[in-house]
């Protein structure tokens, strides 16, 4: 079956502008998750929903960022006014249930870059 | 502040040999934790994990074990392969949040050398 897919793959974007994530989940999976990777380093949870509700946005590192999921599938991590910062892997996972101790499936990311 | 450790950023072992890589947390309530493997330009995939009433999980080639007093965990894979060769991160899941949330650490990169 179908893993979780991430597009675009590569964005490259000018500082200042929006840009808009896309994540699809495998298909019936509960629960959502977004992460951040910056280069060398592990992957740095922003959020999380069950079906359509964001659970916890905790991890967003501000007002800059938000993140959607309306009809309980796919899921969209919006940035505005992006800055040079920015500039990292994103990451969307999805697991089937909810449960705490789930398998997490990892997609392949985004790439993106701030100029 | 890093609240899971990977003080090894890389790691070079001989095919055959054990690979034995290191996670050191310092969240007590870390209560579940998890090793994931990452080939480039893939998304990290589940490798193995252990719970904190365990101190070993065995799958296979596999074998986590968990030190909670030295608040640790370490990952060994014998006999270790050149497929074997990727990013190594540890992760962890903290009981008091509802949610899934994992807290990664920085990645180990193994490579097997044939």
């Amino acid at each position: 079956g179908a893993g979780v897919s991430q597009s675009p793959r590569y964005k490259v974007t000018k500082r200042g502008q929006d840009v808009a994530l896309r994540c699809d989940p495998i298909s019936g999976h509960v629960s959502l998750y977004w992460y951040r990777q910056a280069l060398g380093q592990g992957p740095e949870f922003l959020t999380y929903f069950n079906y359509e509700a964001q659970q916890d946005k905790s991890g967003l590192p501000n007002d800059r960022f938000s993140a959607e999921r309306p009809e309980g599938s796919i899921s969209t991590l919006t940035i505005q006014r992006t800055e040079q910062r920015d500039s990292a892997m994103y990451r969307c996972a999805s697991s089937a249930l909810g449960g705490r101790r789930e398998t997490q499936y990892f997609g392949p990311g985004t790439r993106l870059l701030v100029l | 502040d890093q609240q899971v450790k990977q003080n090894s950023p890389s790691l070079s072992v001989q095919e055959g040999r054990i690979s034995i890589l290191n996670c050191d947390y310092t969240n007590s309530m870390f209560d579940y934790f998890l090793w994931y493997k990452k080939y480039p330009a893939e998304g990290p995939t589940f490798l193995i994990s252990i719970s904190s009433i365990k101190d070993k999980n065995e799958d296979g080639r596999f074998t986590v074990f968990l030190n909670k007093s030295a608040k640790h965990l370490s990952l060994h894979i014998v006999p270790s392969q050149p497929g074997d060769s990727a990013v190594y991160f540890c992760a962890a899941s903290d009981g008091n949040n509802a949610g899934n949330m994992l807290t990664f650490g920085g990645g180990t990169r193994l490579m097997v050398k044939p």
